[in-house]
């Protein structure tokens, strides 16, 4: 089953305004990443958040985490309509015996920013 | 730095037939990981190699799907005798190392008709 789940599946906001998304997990991990994927196009890599990490900045960008609640959210500030796209939280669980290295991805959240 | 190169961006197979997708990875990078996207959906894992070795393949099917990551050139996922189920978005990333750094290349749609 996918390890990340994200909420909600859908956003339409207007330009300006600011949009959150939230991704919940079910295992212990060593870090999270969000990715922004474009309709047709490939997955191009955000920002990662580490497990002992809370909070992180990048531009427009803001991520939390808690690993209490097995929670991430990200924050796009002043949102333009170039912001349009999918959201995708990953995962990469704490080592159990297995490789560090595969994402776990989620289903998305599909952002619409309307001029 | 070209990224992360696969080809064919495009590829339509008829049932039954082979279809050989190629991910060139970032200079540098000698991890590699196989993804399939279905329409709507996340990324789901299929495989991860470094040079000429798998190191997980728990997310490939066990019959018809193969993979490769030789010492010279690009990795190879074959899935042999297509069926309609197997279309979908295949993407290659690389990194690295694992768990950090991953740069994904623009995927390859695969069409079975």
């Amino acid at each position: 089953s996918q390890q990340g789940e994200e909420d909600p599946q859908a956003l339409s906001i207007q330009e300006g305004e600011n949009a959150t998304m939230n991704c919940s997990y079910k295992t212990s991990i060593n870090n999270l990443q969000w990715y922004r994927q474009n309709s047709g196009r490939g997955l191009v890599h955000l920002i990662l958040i580490r497990s002992n990490e809370r909070e992180k900045h990048s531009g427009r960008l803001r991520v939390t985490l808690d690993t209490s609640k097995k929670s991430s959210s990200l924050l796009i500030t002043a949102s333009r309509a170039a912001d349009t796209a999918s959201y995708f939280c990953a995962t990469v669980q704490r080592d159990r015996g297995s490789t560090l290295g595969r994402l776990y991805f989620g289903r998305g959240t599909q952002l619409t920013v309307w001029p | 730095n070209a990224g992360v190169m696969q080809n064919p961006r495009h590829l339509v197979r008829r049932r039954g037939q082979e279809a050989r997708l190629r991910c060139s990875p970032m200079k540098g990078h000698s991890h590699v990981y196989w993804y399939r996207q279905l329409p709507e959906e996340g990324l789901k894992f299929m495989v991860y190699l470094q040079k000429e070795n798998i190191i997980d393949e728990s997310g490939m099917p066990k019959e018809r799907f193969s993979a490769e990551f030789p010492k010279e050139g690009p990795s190879i996922l074959r899935i042999q005798q297509v069926v309609r189920g197997d279309s979908a978005a295949y993407f290659c990333a690389s990194s690295s190392q694992g768990g950090y750094g991953y740069t994904f290349g623009s995927g390859t749609r695969l069409t079975v008709v």
